[in-house]
Parts: C-alpha cells; sequence; structure tokens
C-alpha cells in the first residue's frame, strides 16, 4: 500500500511567479487536506476535497491560491503572484471519510521558499 | 473555536528516562476525535494513535501511553524508557466529528513539542 505521495518535494520561485504543487493520495481515500507548516508551527488548515467536491476552505487561503481534484484522485494547489510570506512547507493528507478509518496520513510535503 | 495549547516548547532528556508531553484543548463540541502525530527531522508527519472523545480509556502502545482526561480537557502522552530514535516534534490536534458521516474533519494542531533524548 503506497502512502500519500507530494511533487516536487522542494521549490524555489521569486516573488510574483506561480506555482503549482501535486499530491497522489492513497488510492481508496475520498478526502483530501491541504495543510501549511510555517517554522516552529504545527500544520494549519487550508481547504479539503470530498471526492472531486471542495467542501471548505480556511480563511487563510487567499484568493491567490487555487485548489483542483479533477476526477476525485490527485489534487492540485496553485498560488498565483507568490510572495516571501507564503514560504512554508505545503502538507497533503488523505483519509477515508468512514467512523473509525478516517485516520489523515500525510505526504512528505513541499517545501516552498519565495525569493 | 477549537484551539491546542502545547506549553512545552522544547524538551531535552536522556536516553531511558520516562517523559511525559502535554496537550490541553479547547472546543465547545461535546464530542470530538484527539489525535497525537510525531515529526521526526525528515518532516513526514507520522500518525501515533487517534482518541475518541466519549472514550476515556487510556491506552498504552509499547513504550508509548496516553492519558485522556474530560475534566481537565488534557491528552497526554508519555514514553516510557525514552531512546534517542524518539527525537521528534510531537503535534497534539484535535478534530470536529462530521454528523453526516461520524468521521473526523480538519485537524486543528498545537505548536508542538520539540524532544530530543541525548544518549
Amino acid at each position: 500500500d503506497t502512502g500519500v505521495s507530494q511533487d516536487p518535494r522542494h521549490k524555489i520561485t521569486k516573488r510574483g511567479q506561480n506555482v503549482t504543487f501535486r499530491c497522489d493520495p492513497i488510492s481508496e481515500h475520498n478526502r483530501l487536506y491541504w495543510y501549511r507548516q510555517t517554522l516552529g508551527q504545527g500544520p494549519e488548515f487550508l481547504t479539503y476535497f470530498q471526492n472531486e467536491a471542495q467542501l471548505e476552505k480556511s480563511r487563510l487561503l487567499s484568493d491567490r491560491f487555487s485548489a483542483e481534484r479533477p476526477k476525485g484522485s490527485f489534487s492540485t494547489l496553485e498560488i498565483q503572484r507568490t510572495e516571501q510570506g507564503d514560504s512554508a512547507m505545503y502538507l497533503c493528507a488523505s483519509s477515508l471519510a468512514r467512523r473509525g478509518t478516517d485516520t489523515q496520513y500525510f505526504g512528505p510535503g513541499t517545501r516552498l521558499t519565495v525569493l | 473555536a477549537q484551539k491546542v495549547t502545547q506549553a512545552q516548547t522544547e524538551i531535552s532528556v536522556v536516553e531511558k528516562e520516562d517523559v511525559t508531553l502535554d496537550c490541553v484543548y479547547e472546543t465547545r463540541d461535546t464530542t470530538y476525535y484527539l489525535f497525537w502525530y510525531k515529526q521526526p527531522p525528515s518532516g513526514e508527519l507520522v500518525f501515533l494513535i487517534r482518541r475518541n472523545s466519549f472514550d476515556e480509556q487510556n491506552e498504552i502502545s509499547g513504550r508509548y501511553s496516553w492519558n485522556f482526561q474530560k475534566s481537565t480537557s488534557s491528552f497526554n502522552f508519555t514514553i516510557t524508557a525514552s531512546q534517542v530514535v524518539d527525537s521528534a516534534v510531537y503535534f497534539c490536534a484535535l478534530s470536529e466529528i462530521d454528523i453526516s458521516s461520524g468521521s473526523a474533519r480538519q485537524l486543528t494542531f498545537g505548536s508542538g513539542t520539540q524532544l530530543t533524548v541525548l544518549p
């Protein structure tokens, strides 16, 4: 059973550029979450999908951020016009939304550095 | 709003010592889930335990044990006979329960406790 994978693992970009990250969840999982983690802090929720529907977005998710999960499998998170404050680790997690089996399993993360 | 507080920012112990990591939470929900995750230097969050709010029975798994006390809103984690490999950041997290499915929703994390176990 393969775990959650994320690509790329590291991304360095210049301020104002657009970036896109990909997450591939555990195959049978119907829920997919995005979190952001800055240095010395716990992960903060950004958004989540159940199948292809985006069910909730955090206030942290500004208009420059957009996420998709077009076929209910992999997901992409795009950040437009990046700012230095976007530098963080972006974590993806997946779970099976069913009582007792809904633990979220995390991927290795994508570390974004905005110069 | 939910909140998780891990007051211990850093703890350092010598190998074989016992260590307890504290977690205090706030929620207006009567039912919820609590979690502990480990984040080793490699960076990937590793799931350790999940606890339902109506199950206050303490749990032991090898050298790990968890003490859940709803009356004090605490969910503490003890490592017995610590080892160097236990060195990591440990996060406590809280989740609401989705009414329709009974499943956990998004996690609210504490700020983590950096545990260093010295040889």
